[in-house]
């Protein structure tokens, strides 16, 4: 299916787990980001990616680590999950200063 | 900081009034765009205006651009019931090492009333 998938949609881990959430886009957009949305709240840049190989740091990169081997995926680890990241995580894409395409979100929640 | 504030937060309105938002940023930008998302959904683009644009319309939508007073306005006009969703700006800007990228407002909820 063409467009930007998320998984898994929904997840619960346990406070030190290490847990990865997966982003794959099939437009071959050059740039891929990774947002946190907390309740009633807006977006906030995790990481972002202008290509493959290529990532730099957003907003809030703190426990966070991403990597980028292929143009089409995206994928986000959390290297030990702490409480403070139990969000809704968002992946978009995008070719340069053009709208972003966002995937569905994964709802984590960390106990 | 965010660099996209929206006014107001929150608006309430009923069928077929016009609901307008307002969203203000800091730096300069490559362009402006406004997301809508549904509740429980991921953000959807509805409409970009560049820096060098001073209006643009879509549809039911009139986006305006000021860059002297660094602000925006989003119109609908005739809204609907199904228009009720929170509303984001988001601004563009060139990055020193990668690029670009979007920075986000904190979105106007509005809910419109049958």
């Amino acid at each position: 299916d063409a467009g930007i998938t998320q998984s898994p949609r929904y997840k619960i881990t346990e406070t030190g787990r290490q847990v990865t959430l997966m982003c794959h886009q099939t437009w071959s957009h050059s740039y891929m980001f990774w947002y946190r949305q907390d309740l009633g709240h807006g977006l906030r840049l995790i990481y972002y990616s202008a290509a493959a190989d290529i990532t730099d740091k957003g907003e809030v990169p703190d426990g966070y680590v991403v990597s980028r081997s292929k143009t089409e995926n995206f994928p986000l680890t959390l290297e030990s999950a702490t409480r403070s990241q139990t969000s809704v995580y968002f992946c978009a894409s995008s070719e340069s200063m053009g709208p972003q395409y966002f995937g569905p979100g994964t709802r984590l929640t960390v106990t | 900081s965010q660099q996209g504030e929206e006014d107001p937060q929150a608006l309430s309105i009923q069928e077929g009034e016009n609901a307008t938002m307002n969203c203000s940023y800091k730096t300069s930008i490559n362009n402006l765009q406004w997301y809508r998302q549904n509740s429980g959904r991921g953000l959807v683009h509805l409409i970009l205006i560049r820096s060098n644009e001073r209006e643009k319309h879509s549809g039911r939508l009139r986006v305006t651009l000021d860059t002297s007073k660094k602000s925006s306005s989003l119109l609908i006009t005739a809204s609907r019931a199904a228009d009720t969703a929170s509303y984001f700006c988001a601004t563009a800007t060139k990055t020193e090492t990668s690029g670009s990228r979007l920075t986000f407002g904190e979105g106007t909820q509005l809910t419109v009333n049958p």
